[in-house]
């Protein structure tokens, strides 16, 4: 198994309050994703980041926000928690670009809002 | 708007015969097309492949195939075994979607043993 961990693995908390979910990863990967997944909508590109201090936003990129300080730690933060923003949070990795060989993904965060 | 879609939300097979999981795009420019299964409280698991240069990919019991003309592809599961009991996600991403793979919503898939 490719070492990614996302932590925490599940988290409740309130409506306005900020909320920082962490991906890590052993594998020394360039790349990396936060997806969310939610019911009639599949997974959903966030954010991604391509190295160090480089980061780009992906699909559905507004009230997330996102900080790679090292190599192995892709950190995702929700500024002020909505309730829409309710889901199973997916951290991934790849080595390169190459989209034939896809992604290794984390076990998932499931953030309620409430 | 969603860009991939899988239609069925759900499929039963008994095991031993073949699983047969449609997904249909709307992007003409999508080249490289994937599969994911995934289990209940684990992350999507890559299982299988194919560029748009081929229509047809294999990989022990999975086929992927490919119609362009059609914005079509689907996953043959050969023969089904109650493991492949799954949710599959199909994904695209083409030279005009930078480093984005769009996934589809999903088919949960249950062999019946």
């Amino acid at each position: 198994d490719a070492g990614i961990t996302q932590s925490p693995r599940h988290k409740v908390t309130e409506t306005g309050t900020p909320v920082t979910l962490r991906c890590h990863q052993t594998e020394n990967h360039r790349y990396m994703y936060w997806y969310r997944q939610d019911p009639g909508h599949g997974l959903r590109l966030i954010h991604y980041s391509y190295g160090v201090k480089d980061t780009d936003k992906g699909e559905v990129s507004d009230g997330y926000s996102v900080s790679r300080s090292k190599t192995e730690d892709f950190l995702l933060t929700l500024e002020s928690a909505t309730s829409s923003q309710t889901s199973v949070y997916f951290c991934a990795i790849s080595e390169s670009l190459d989209r034939v060989s896809g992604y290794t993904f984390g076990s998932g965060t499931r953030l309620t809002v409430v | 708007d969603q860009q991939v879609k899988q239609n069925s939300p759900s499929l039963s097979v008994q095991e031993g015969r073949i699983s047969i999981l449609n997904c249909d795009y709307t992007n003409s420019m999508f080249d490289y097309f994937l599969w994911y299964k995934k289990y209940p409280a684990e992350g999507p698991t890559f299982l299988i492949s194919i560029s748009s240069i081929k229509d047809k990919n294999e990989d022990g019991r999975f086929t992927v195939f490919l119609n362009k003309s059609a914005k079509h592809l689907s996953l043959h599961i050969v023969p089904s075994q109650p493991g492949d009991s799954a949710v599959y996600f199909c994904a695209a991403s083409g030279m005009n979607t930078g480093n984005q793979f769009y996934f589809g919503t999903g088919t949960s898939l249950t062999v019946i043993p």
